[in-house]
């Protein structure tokens, strides 16, 4: 079974700086990835998702993700963060079944 | 929104209970999931449906059951409830059978086990 591992608990950042998210998967064969995001007392939100072809992935609000298969890595980045930025976010793995495996979850506070 | 809705959003009931939690996929989705979150635990994956067959299974407890209905909306019922059982249970649809589809979550229901 695939596992996901968010190395950062707890990230806490000041507004304008650059934020990177790490995330490993244990999973040989083929994956399809993604990062959601929950904010505060909402819903979890897709940021962006890799099925194939290029691995530096744009997704909404300025993140995108680098998927580099030989590190069994998925780490997402943002240049500048904003104060609405605030969430919790999870990388999620999808490998040949049909259910999403998700990380621990990373919080990130950004302080203005 | 993400057209993806749960009823009812909070729910707090005494051990040993039952209760039901209603899941209504976004419109043409056939594929419905449910997960549950709690602070140990993490996010974990439930269950899957796929127009009205149950396709996959998780760290489903053999307490909890779901279904799927002809009209495609989804029950999660939880019985002979513990106060491990306290935890958010999200629901997620998705057009595809496999998961490679985005999945639209819902906004939950909060459980509380006293």
């Amino acid at each position: 079974a695939q596992s996901v591992s968010q190395h950062n608990h707890h990230v806490i950042l000041s507004e304008a700086a650059s934020l990177e998210l790490g995330c490993n998967y244990s999973y040989g064969g083929t994956v399809n990835l993604f990062w959601y995001v929950q904010y505060p007392g909402q819903h979890l939100q897709l940021l962006l998702k890799y099925f194939s072809g290029d691995p530096l992935v744009k997704g909404i609000k300025g993140f995108e993700a680098e998927f580099i298969k030989s590190k069994f890595s998925f780490n997402l980045r943002k240049p500048s963060v904003q104060w609405s930025d605030t969430a919790e976010y999870f990388c999620a793995v999808n490998a040949d079944d049909y259910k999403l495996s998700f990380g621990a979850g990373t919080t990130v506070t950004v302080r203005a | 929104d993400s057209g993806v809705t749960q009823t009812p959003k909070h729910l707090i009931t005494a051990t040993g209970q039952r209760v039901t939690l209603r899941c209504s996929p976004r419109s043409g989705d056939l594929s419905v999931y449910w997960y549950q979150q709690s602070l140990d635990q993490g996010l974990q994956f439930l269950i899957q449906y796929y127009n009205g067959e149950e396709r996959a299974k998780g760290n489903i407890l053999e307490r909890f059951s779901a279904q799927q209905f002809p009209d495609l909306h989804s029950e999660l019922n939880l019985s002979s409830l513990e106060l491990g059982d306290s935890a958010l249970y999200f629901c997620a649809s998705s057009s595809e059978l496999a998961g490679i589809d985005e999945q639209y979550f819902g906004p939950g229901t909060r459980l509380t086990v006293t």
